[in-house]
């Protein structure tokens, strides 16, 4: 069974750091693509970054460009965001996805509330 | 950017009657050396991740009930439930996965009248 495990969430001050993480198991990590997907409390999905199984090839939102990063370690099949410079905008529950070639992601793990707020 | 834009916002329907959803692309999600449309249906239920439904704007995901069907080619789509039953309350989104920013609708909310 796939599943998705995010962590590292909470509520930072505006202007502060946090590292999401989502350890994935029940597939072989190294063969997807991974996605981050946000969604703010009472709104819609809003796609963040999703970055390529090797890396090789990653891609952000506009409004967090420069701000966030993705990245992954497939040996301990997990996936990271490290967010910078968060504004009260950031705040929403974060969803990593597995997403394959074609980029359509078919499972998500429960998700993590990041809250910024002064 | 690709504008995914749902109609309506939201929708009562009665139990055992159908519920259609509409999704618009601000350009067509057609990919010509395929053929394939790259459109997603998901639905989210409260307090809960969202769940694939239909990729490739008509291919139901292995486990969703046959009353679940996805249809629409280039620019438009639609998502169809026959015969509504109490456990398909939710928000059904559609996605573009066509190219990024990958984009979603901003929603429908469906309920039971």
């Amino acid at each position: 069974e796939v599943q998705l495990v995010e962590s590292g969430g909470g509520l930072v001050q505006p202007g502060g750091s946090l590292r999401l993480s989502c350890a994935g198991s029940g597939f072989i990590f190294s063969r997807y693509w991974m996605t981050w997907v946000r969604q703010a409390p009472g709104k819609g999905l809003e796609w963040v970054a999703s970055i390529k199984k090797d890396g090789s090839e990653i891609y952000y939102m506009d409004s967090v460009k420069g701000r966030f990063t993705i990245s992954r370690d497939n040996a301990k099949s997990s996936l990271f965001l490290q967010m910078n410079s968060l504004r009260v905008e950031d705040t929403a529950v974060y969803y990593c996805a597995r997403t394959d070639i074609d980029k359509i992601s078919d499972n998500w793990g429960q998700g993590t509330l990041v809250t910024v707020s002064s | 950017d690709i504008v995914m834009t749902q109609s309506p916002d939201s929708l009562a329907v009665s139990l055992g009657e159908r519920a259609t959803i509409n999704c618009k692309s601000s350009q067509s999600v057609l990919y010509s050396s395929n053929n394939k449309n790259y459109l997603a249906w998901y639905q989210q239920k409260p307090g809960q991740p969202p769940k694939l439904l239909i990729y490739w704007a008509s291919t139901r995901e292995s486990g969703v009930p046959d009353r679940f069907s996805g249809s629409g080619s280039g620019t438009d789509f639609t998502l169809t439930i026959t015969s509504l039953q109490a456990e398909d309350v939710a928000v059904y989104y559609c996605h573009q996965y066509y190219s990024f920013p990958i984009t979603f609708g901003q929603g429908t909310r469906l309920e039971i009248k």
